[in-house]
C-alpha cells in the first residue's frame, strides 16, 4: 500500500541551529511530493513541492527539500532555525493516477529554544 | 472570500446526533477536497469533489459520512448518528482544478468536532 513515513514524532533545535526533517514513501513509482506546515490556529500551508526535475526545491520561509530516488525520501532541511519555525510539518505524497489527493505522513512537531 | 473558509469553526454534539460541516472555497476554484485530521495524525483524504460531482469518495470510512456540493461551490459534510471515534479536527481544501500537477490546494482552518 502507497504510505508516507516521518520518523521523527518530535524535534527540539536551539534557534540558529540547522535543521532536517525526514520523510520516506512507499510507492513503487516516483510520486509527487509536498511539504506543509501548520501552525496553532493556522491552515495547512504548502512549503514547497516536487513533481519533476531538478531534486533540490527551493520552498518559502528559507526552506529546501532533496528527492532521492534511491532512498525514497524527501528530507526537509533549513540552514538557521528561527522561533517562528515552530510548528508542525507534513510530508505528503500524491501518486500518479491519484491526482486528486495527498496522504500525508503523521507528521513532526518542531520545537524552537532561544 | 480571500481563503477557504470552514464553519463553525468549533463543534460539540453528543453521541448519536446528526451535524453538517460547511465549507466555502475559494471563488472560482473548481476541486475542492475533505480531511480529517485526528489528534496526533496527518490529515487523511476523505472526499474529493470537481464542481459538483463527488469523483472519488474512497476515503469516507462508512456511511455515515456523505457530503455534497449542489452548485459547485459551498459543500457540506454531513455526518449521522455520530460516534466519539468521530472526534477530529475535518480540513476543507480548494483548488482551482484538480489532478493538474501544478495547482495548490489551499486548506482552511478546519472544524474541531468533538463528539461527547
Amino acid at each position: 500500500a502507497q504510505s508516507v513515513t516521518q520518523p521523527d514524532i518530535h524535534i527540539t533545535v536551539s534557534e540558529g541551529a540547522s535543521l532536517e526533517l525526514r520523510c520516506n514513501y512507499s510507492y513503487g513509482a516516483t510520486p509527487y511530493l509536498f511539504w506543509y506546515v501548520q501552525s496553532p490556529g493556522q491552515g495547512l500551508q504548502l512549503l514547497l513541492k516536487y513533481f519533476s526535475g531538478d531534486t533540490l526545491v527551493q520552498g518559502i520561509k528559507g526552506f529546501e527539500a532533496e528527492f532521492k530516488r534511491s532512498q525514497s525520501s524527501f528530507n526537509l532541511r533549513k540552514p538557521s532555525v528561527h522561533w517562528s519555525d515552530a510548528a508542525e510539518y507534513f510530508c505528503a505524497v500524491m501518486f500518479s493516477g491519484g491526482y486528486n489527493k495527498l496522504i500525508f505522513g503523521a507528521g513532526t512537531r518542531l520545537a524552537v529554544h532561544p | 472570500g480571500a481563503g477557504v473558509s470552514q464553519t463553525p469553526s468549533n463543534k460539540v454534539t453528543e453521541k448519536g446526533k446528526y451535524v453538517e460541516l460547511r465549507c466555502d472555497p475559494i471563488s472560482g476554484h473548481t476541486a475542492l477536497y475533505w480531511y480529517r485530521q485526528s489528534l496526533g495524525q496527518g490529515p487523511e483524504f476523505l472526499i474529493y469533489f470537481q464542481g459538483t460531482g463527488a469523483a472519488d469518495d474512497s476515503g469516507l470510512p462508512n456511511d455515515r459520512f456523505f457530503a455534497v456540493r449542489p452548485e459547485g461551490s459551498v459543500s457540506t459534510l454531513k455526518i449521522q448518528r455520530t460516534e466519539r471515534g468521530d472526534s477530529a479536527v475535518y480540513l476543507c481544501a480548494s483548488s482551482p482544478r484538480g489532478g493538474a500537477l501544478n495547482t495548490e490546494a489551499f486548506f482552511g482552518q478546519g472544524t474541531r468536532l468533538t463528539v461527547v
